[in-house]
């Protein structure tokens, strides 16, 4: 069965730290596409970042970018100078370019003031 | 901005009833999805469309229906509510991608469903 894993169910970092977050998951194919949403508490699901599997070059929006190691099958998010309002789930998924997304079990990141 | 909407925040049934689940996207989607989101189990996809009156299983069918009879409007059926169906429920919708391309879902605020 195609998975994604995240390792982490929670995760906390102090204010205007960096964090990682961990995902990998396991895909038969070769193209595919991979995301980062963010669920803030009682809020949508929104979009943070999203990466191209045949793009060599990671991902960046602003303090959000990604390690994307292909051969590991790995897709690790990183927030720098982490905020409150960064303070939400975060949920890996990969899209197999059949337009459904399979999710990980997301990450609860806490900020610390 | 895209705008998905969910009839309801929170919702209460009693076991065997009927429910019924809205979800209406502004952006004239092709595609609309329903997720079911539980602890430590993420994001599963219930159902999904990519047209009007079209439909496809996702990973997790068993026990709902779903209804697309306008492009906007996207329903998910619970013909016989159960207490393992209490759950927060995702609506989202994106369009149609093209071989080569990806399109973002976009989220609605979510029906949180308890089933006594």
């Amino acid at each position: 069965a195609q998975t994604v894993t995240q390792s982490q169910p929670e995760m906390s970092v102090q204010e205007a730290e960096t964090v990682t977050l961990s995902c990998t998951y396991d895909t038969s194919e070769s193209d595919y596409y991979l995301f980062w949403y963010k669920q803030p508490p009682s809020r949508q699901m929104i979009l943070v970042i999203r990466q191209e599997a045949y793009k060599q070059q990671n991902a960046t929006e602003n303090r959000f970018s990604v390690n994307f190691q292909k051969a590991a099958k790995s897709f690790s998010l990183k927030i720098s100078d982490s905020q409150l309002g960064d303070a939400a789930m975060y949920f890996c998924a990969y899209d197999l370019g059949n337009e459904k997304l399979t999710f990980g079990t997301g990450t609860r990141l806490t900020i610390i003031p | 901005d895209v705008k998905v909407t969910q009839s309801s925040r929170y919702l209460v049934k009693r076991t065997g009833e009927k429910v019924f689940l809205e979800c209406v996207q502004d952006m004239d989607h092709e595609n609309m999805f329903w997720y079911r989101q539980d602890p430590g189990l993420g994001l599963r996809l219930i159902y999904f469309s990519y047209d009007v009156k079209m439909k496809e299983k996702g990973d997790i069918p068993e026990g709902y229906s779903v209804s697309r009879e306008k492009k906007e409007r996207f329903s998910l059926i619970l013909e016989s509510a159960s207490t393992n169906q209490t759950s927060m429920y995702l609506c989202a919708s994106s369009r149609l991608t093209y071989r080569g391309s990806q399109e973002t879902q976009y989220f609605g605020p979510g029906t949180r469903l308890l089933v006594l």
